[in-house]
């Protein structure tokens, strides 16, 4: 199993361009979520989905889209970067088994907006 | 609004010694309170978690204890060592809900 997978490792940009981060993930889950990650703020949800077919709000979703696929993949869109957006992303799974609740996350997505 | 609030922002500390990480909460709803560890260019990985029926838990050097009256929930690493060396979020969540995470700390142990 390759857990979550993302696409790309690394990505350059100028202001105004758009872009899809992709997410998949093998493990049969059914939520999927998008984090992104800034020096001493922690990890700050962007968006989630908790099943094939439903998305909703995190709590920074402004400047951002998102497309559950299907049930293996998640993806992010950025219609016109702005500077604000260089971050490093996380796409992430969820199982709840046996009274143990995990997010498994993906390696990451490091974003530069120029 | 910051629901989780973890202190402190980075730690040393020599190799055997203690480490430890505090956390705190504001939403009373949560029911399950998660460490992660994340090593550099890596993604967060799960360490140890707790819900709040139970006031301490341990795996191996690691050590969760959890206080629901003051909304307060601690990381404790015994016998650290430079493999520890890493950034560790608080979060907390209802499960199977969305993870609030704190701030992060970054642990550097000295050899």
């Amino acid at each position: 199993n390759a857990g979550v997978t993302q696409t790309p490792k690394f990505q350059v940009l100028k202001t105004g361009q758009s872009m899809t981060l992709q997410c998949a993930q093998d493990m049969n889950h059914n939520s999927m979520y998008w984090y992104r990650q800034d020096p001493g703020m922690g990890l700050r949800l962007i968006y989630y989905s908790a099943s094939e077919g439903t998305t909703d709000k995190g709590e920074v979703p402004n400047g951002y889209n998102v497309s559950r696929l299907n049930k293996r993949e998640f993806s992010l869109r950025l219609e016109s970067a702005a500077p604000s957006q260089t971050s490093v992303y996380f796409c992430a799974s969820s199982a709840l088994a046996g009274g143990r609740y995990e997010q498994f996350f993906g390696p990451g997505t490091r974003l530069t907006v120029l | 609004q910051q629901q989780v609030k973890q202190s402190p922002q980075s730690l040393i500390v020599q190799k055997g010694g203690i480490s430890i990480i505090n956390c705190a909460y504001e939403n009373t709803a949560f029911d399950y309170f998660p460490w992660y560890q994340q090593f550099p260019g890596k993604g967060p990985a799960l360490l140890i978690a707790i819900r709040p029926d139970v006031s301490e838990k341990k795996e191996g050097r690691f050590t969760i204890s959890f206080n629901k009256s003051a909304k307060q929930f601690s990381l404790h690493i015994m016998d650290s060592q430079p493999g520890d060396s890493a950034t560790y979020f608080c979060a907390a969540s209802m499960i199977p809900g969305k993870l609030i995470f704190g701030q992060g700390t970054t642990l550097q142990v000295k050899p």
